[in-house]
């Protein structure tokens, strides 16, 4: 089993709606949590931290559920330019080797 | 100015050959990381230094070898290069190595071995 696990989508949304995507990870001791976002052939690029109580960043809702280890992003009124890869990343101790999903791909358009 | 900068942005070269990626940081953070992201798109780290010290280090072939002159620098030399090595090479680097701080990426090396 892989230690995060993401829907690779890819997920097609028009412009203006909400898409929502979960990641699941395995170590059930994991500390911190994040979502960062990769656009085609660049580099990943903090998009949010995912706090316990649920966060938010805008448009971007990051939600945690420790029970059931996984964490979810929800991207209200979708730009073309949310268009991009949303790696699910954790972070299992107090150092900074986080684990990367293979990332969740979305798609907005017009 | 470009906060974390990787010398060359691409690379090709054939099996066998040795070959250096540079990682340079102007951020003033303590802490670098060398992680390979490969066709499948998973990224993984490889190795981290702390202040030049290395503080982890993967299940790597040790063809790879990172060294850091400085906390500055974090530069990943790769011996005898084989087929598998193909991949996006991401050097990063973080204020410190606890783990809530985020790790600010480098434009990626894409190394292409034929």
């Amino acid at each position: 089993r892989k230690e995060v696990e993401q829907d690779p989508g890819p997920f097609n949304v028009p412009e203006g709606a909400t898409v929502a995507f979960n990641c699941t990870y395995s170590n059930s001791a994991s500390q911190s949590f994040f979502w960062y976002r990769q656009d085609c052939r660049k580099e990943p690029k903090l998009l949010m931290s995912v706090y316990s109580s649920g966060n938010e960043d805008g448009r971007f809702t990051a939600q945690l559920n420790r029970a059931s280890q996984y964490i979810s992003l929800l991207i209200r009124d979708s730009k073309l330019s949310d268009s991009a890869t949303y790696l699910c990343v954790v972070n299992p101790r107090g150092w900074g080797k986080l684990q990367f999903g293979a990332g969740t791909q979305v798609v907005v358009t017009p | 100015d470009t906060a974390v900068s990787q010398t060359p942005k691409y690379l090709v070269t054939q099996m066998g050959n040795d070959k250096s990626i540079k990682c340079e940081q102007n951020l003033g953070h303590d802490t670098m990381y060398w992680y390979k992201q490969d066709s499948k798109k998973f990224l993984k780290i490889m190795f981290s230094y702390n202040n030049k010290e290395l503080i982890i280090n993967e299940t790597v072939p040790n063809r790879f070898s990172p060294k850091s002159p400085d906390k500055a620098h974090l530069n990943l030399h790769i011996n005898s290069l084989e087929l598998g090595d193909s991949a996006v090479y991401f050097c990063a680097s973080s204020p410190t190595r606890i783990s809530t701080d985020t790790q600010y990426f480098g434009p990626g090396t894409r190394l292409t071995v034929l």
